[in-house]
């Protein structure tokens, strides 16, 4: 039940399309999704969070989706850039939880020229 | 500069020894966390601390110890009771209760048992 399951575990991508990493989640008490972008040998950066009482949250390029009854969320960035080449995590907790965030597994994202 | 650091950068241990890693923060944050990453995992929490001499075993804490003595310092000790202790450790921390869920990371300690 504690269990975020993130797909896939890696992803190319061509310069200018869109990529798209997926999240599913057990814990139907879970009502915070963040976002966290990692580059090799650096700690995480949170890039985009979501509750669940919106269906889409967009900043800039990057937009996360937001399906409840699916109990899925995703990240899609646009218009992608070989900078955004990165390792992406979803996560997931209760807003009113002590920071107990529970990570996916990662995806490493390659974006080629 | 505000921001988390994590010393050392790397470090080496001799199988049955102790290790200490340091993190420090000077954003005035309330909360500090400590994670494990693995190659194809995601972070698992070690340990968490929201406020100072006081602090919670996350999900992995079998092995590691923690303290809290000042609010911007929350060291991790590694045991020899760890039985895998190679990994990349994350420090995080964020503000306060209202946002305890935006975590700040700093840039890790890598840590290789030889």
């Amino acid at each position: 039940q504690q269990q975020v399951k993130q797909s896939p575990q890696s992803l190319i991508v061509q310069k200018g399309g869109i990529s798209i990493i997926n999240c599913a989640y057990e814990n139907t008490a879970f009502d915070y999704f963040p976002w966290y972008q990692q580059f090799p040998g650096k700690g995480p950066a949170l890039l985009i969070a979501i509750r669940p009482d919106v269906s889409e949250k967009k900043e800039g390029r990057f937009t996360i989706s937001f399906n409840k009854s699916a109990k899925q969320f995703s990240l899609h960035i646009m218009d992608s850039q070989p900078g955004d080449s990165a390792t992406y995590f979803c996560a997931a907790t209760r807003a009113s939880n002590t920071g107990k965030l529970i990570f996916g597994q990662g995806t490493t994202l390659q974006v080629k020229p | 500069d505000g921001g988390i650091t994590q010393s050392p950068k790397y470090l080496f241990r001799k199988e049955g020894q102790n290790v200490t890693l340091s993190c420090e923060q000077n954003l005035n944050h309330d909360a500090m966390y400590w994670y494990r990453q693995d190659p194809g995992q995601g972070l698992r929490l070690i340990y968490y601390s929201q406020i100072v001499n006081d602090f919670q075993k996350g999900d992995i804490a079998e092995g590691y110890s923690v303290s809290r003595e000042k609010k911007e310092s929350f060291p991790l000790t590694v045991t020899s009771a760890q039985k895998n202790p190679t990994a990349f450790y994350l420090c995080a921390s964020s503000k306060d209760r209202v946002t305890y869920n935006e975590q700040f990371f700093g840039p890790g300690t890598r840590l290789t048992v030889l």
